[in-house]
């Protein structure tokens, strides 16, 4: 079964970087989509960006300069970075599993709540 | 495309049949799925482009819809539905509904 765990620090300063990581089992990374997307108090939920099996990354447009997705295929692991960090970061982040480029996410992990604070 | 979900708030009693809507401000050529989540978990799939049951989705849940306007109906409400539902749409970029909570009466 494809399982995924998001871990990192659940108190980020602000201007600081955000680091997350995504650990998933039961299945390769380098097959399919793999996603990063968030949920702010109040319920919204925005999708940050994906990285291929390939490598490849594509990313929401509002977020561009300040997002990276890069991955580990020897560890089956993916990561964000975003940078740049504001109070309206506050969010619990999700990462997640796509079977096309233009598709839906069928596996998701629990969520990480990152708290952007000083 | 931005979703609109209504209604935001949905309380009915076990045994109802329940329907939650999801409209586009664009058409969405039924690229659309709709999520349960529970407090405290991930969110699960339950549909996937407008009606396709995800696998080990009870068959009680339903999708429909076209063009801008998209409904997911539960047909017999159980106590362990209670839950929001968001809808997402993947046809241009990648939106999310702002969520319907389920709760019962």
């Amino acid at each position: 079964e494809v399982q995924l765990q998001e871990s990192g620090p659940g108190l980020v300063k602000p201007s600081q970087s955000l680091s997350l990581t995504c650990s998933v089992t039961g299945y390769s990374i380098t097959s399919n989509y793999w996603g990063w997307i968030r949920k702010f108090p109040g319920n919204k939920m925005e999708w940050m960006g994906y990285i291929t099996y390939s490598g490849s990354t594509s990313y929401n447009p509002s977020l561009k300069s300040r997002i990276s997705i890069t991955r580990d295929t020897s560890k089956n692991q993916f990561f964000l970075q975003l940078n740049s960090i504001t109070t309206e970061d506050t969010a619990t982040y999700y990462c997640a599993r796509s079977l096309t480029e233009r598709g839906y996410f069928d596996y998701w992990g629990q969520g990480v709540m990152v708290t952007v604070s000083s | 495309i931005q979703l609109t979900q209504s209604p935001s708030l949905l309380s009915a009693s076990v045994g109802d049949r329940v329907t939650l809507r999801c409209k586009g401000s664009q058409n969405i050529n039924n690229y659309l799925a709709w999520y349960q989540q529970k407090l405290g978990e991930a969110p699960k799939l339950l549909i996937y482009n407008t009606n396709s049951l995800q696998t080990g989705i009870p068959s009680r849940f339903s999708g429909s819809g076209s063009g801008t306007d998209y409904t997911l109906a539960i047909s017999s409400l159980q106590p362990e539905d209670v839950a929001t539902y968001f809808c997402y749409q993947y046809n241009n970029g990648y939106t999310f509904g702002a969520g319907t909570k389920l709760e019962l009466k």
